[in-house]
């Protein structure tokens, strides 16, 4: 079975910028999460998307959203970029986003602001 | 709020010798906890989970990981620790009170010494 991918791999932008990144789950996992990695902050969580709806948000501020389409896939989008966006974003899918589950997590994309 | 702490930055071990990564967390239920590994410019790989049942958790590559309630601990150990173990590890909980959102530690750089 194949992991869960994300899209791109890498990314170069500009402050003030927007951004579109995009992951596809594990087949038949319905729950889609988001992180971001940054090495002063760890990992923070920034929202999670079952069925098509959002179901649970991190503090992050509203320049950070994201969606899900029905074939479970997920996009986020950051608009107004900051350098401080510059981070790792990790998606992780998981069946149902019960407390049990496990999360697999994809590669990762890099951004990085200039 | 659930929390995760592990409160070294770095554990350096010889190979061969037993490897252990602490981690103490806090929750207001009770804990589901998971260990991760990431290696340099990926994602995070999941090692195991502790949900209920046996305090002794046995996951991938030889890992194992010890639950004790009473100390609010969940180490991961490996009885002999090999120089390809050398990645980051994280620590996770997360509990059905919350938010069902994953908390991560820090994370720990293990560095074994060849």
């Amino acid at each position: 079975k194949a992991g869960v991918t994300q899209t791109p791999r890498y990314l170069i932008k500009t402050r003030g910028q927007q951004v579109t990144l995009s992951c596809s789950p594990i087949s038949g996992h319905r729950s889609v999460s988001w992180y971001q990695q940054t090495p002063g902050q760890g990992l923070q969580f920034l929202f999670e998307y079952f069925s098509e709806t959002q179901r649970n948000k991190g503090n992050f501020p509203g320049r950070f959203s994201g969606r899900q389409f029905s074939n479970s896939r997920s996009e986020m989008n950051v608009s107004t970029l900051e350098l401080g966006d510059s981070a790792l974003y990790l998606c992780a899918s998981s069946f149902s986003g019960a407390g049990t589950d496990t999360q697999y997590f994809g590669p990762g994309t890099r951004l990085t602001v200039l | 709020a659930q929390s995760v702490a592990q409160p070294e930055d770095q554990v350096n071990v010889a190979e061969g010798n037993p490897l252990t990564v602490k981690c103490t967390y806090s929750v207001s239920g009770n804990p589901y906890l998971f260990w991760y590994v990431q290696y340099p410019n990926r994602g995070l790989q999941f090692l195991l989970k502790y949900i209920t049942g046996d305090n002794l958790v046995k996951g991938s590559y030889g890992f194992e990981a010890e639950f004790n309630k009473s100390q609010t601990s969940f180490h991961l150990k490996k009885p002999s620790a090999l120089v390809s173990d050398s990645a980051l590890y994280f620590c996770a909980v997360r509990d059905l009170y919350g938010n069902n959102r994953l908390a991560f530690g820090k994370g720990n750089q293990v560095v074994v010494i060849p």
